[in-house]
């Protein structure tokens, strides 16, 4: 059972050029999420997805675009990168959306460096 | 709005130390609480939960109580060890929010021997 996988896990990118984050769970689950990590900032909520075809903004959207066409995959796009978007990426998926205790399985990164 | 408040670190302890991560958190209804931990290089693992006031999750040694009087879901070990190193996040579920978990800043423990 291999859980959230994400590919790549280390990407270098110069400012202006595109990228698309891979993430793919195995688990059947409904939810997934996008979240990034940076120094002193905690886990912050991108976009996320409640199934097939249904995404929603997070807490910090801009800059970033996702789609959902299979309950397995849910890709996040960077339509231009700008050093604003250096960061460690996390995709997390759930069964339930966490509110019955289930919490989310995560994935174990990509980090990002723009230039 | 929704929001969790962490003890900064990093919290340094010896060996077979008592362990306490403080977080409190500002929430509308009965939010789910949750602990994660990072190990180096890795994602986020849960490390226990607790859905409803006055819930304890435990785990691996670890335990924390829903504390709904004081907003509060702090972390505890009695003895903790040199491979409990890592960063420890605090994080809720809105009340049916079922999809934005909201984390913590992070508190990063270092054990020595």
């Amino acid at each position: 059972n291999a859980g959230v996988t994400q590919t790549p896990k280390f990407q270098v990118l110069k400012t202006g050029q595109s990228m698309t984050l891979q993430c793919a769970q195995d688990m059947n689950h409904e939810y997934m999420s996008w979240y990034r990590q940076d120094p002193g900032m905690g886990l912050r909520l991108i976009h996320y997805s409640v199934g097939a075809g249904i995404t929603d903004q997070g807490e910090v959207p801009n800059g970033y675009n996702v789609s959902r066409s299979t309950t397995e995959d849910f890709p996040l796009r960077l339509l231009s990168a700008a050093p604003s978007q250096t960061s460690v990426y996390f995709c997390a998926s759930s069964s339930t959306g966490g509110r019955l205790g289930y919490g989310y399985t995560f994935g174990s990164g990509t980090r990002l460096t723009v230039v | 709005g929704n929001s969790v408040t962490q003890m900064e670190g990093p919290v340094t302890l010896s060996e077979e130390a008592f362990l306490t991560i403080n977080c409190t958190y500002t929430a509308t209804g009965y939010p789910s609480l949750f602990w994660y931990v990072q190990y180096p290089g890795e994602g986020l693992q849960l490390l226990l939960k607790a859905t409803k006031a006055d819930d304890k999750g435990s785990n691996k040694g670890f335990e924390a109580t829903y504390r709904k009087e004081t907003t509060s879901f702090h972390l505890e070990k009695g003895s903790v060890q040199v491979s409990d190193s890592a960063v420890y996040f605090c994080a809720l579920t809105p009340y049916g929010g079922y999809n934005k978990l909201i984390f913590g800043a992070g508190t990063r423990l270092a054990v020595h021997p």
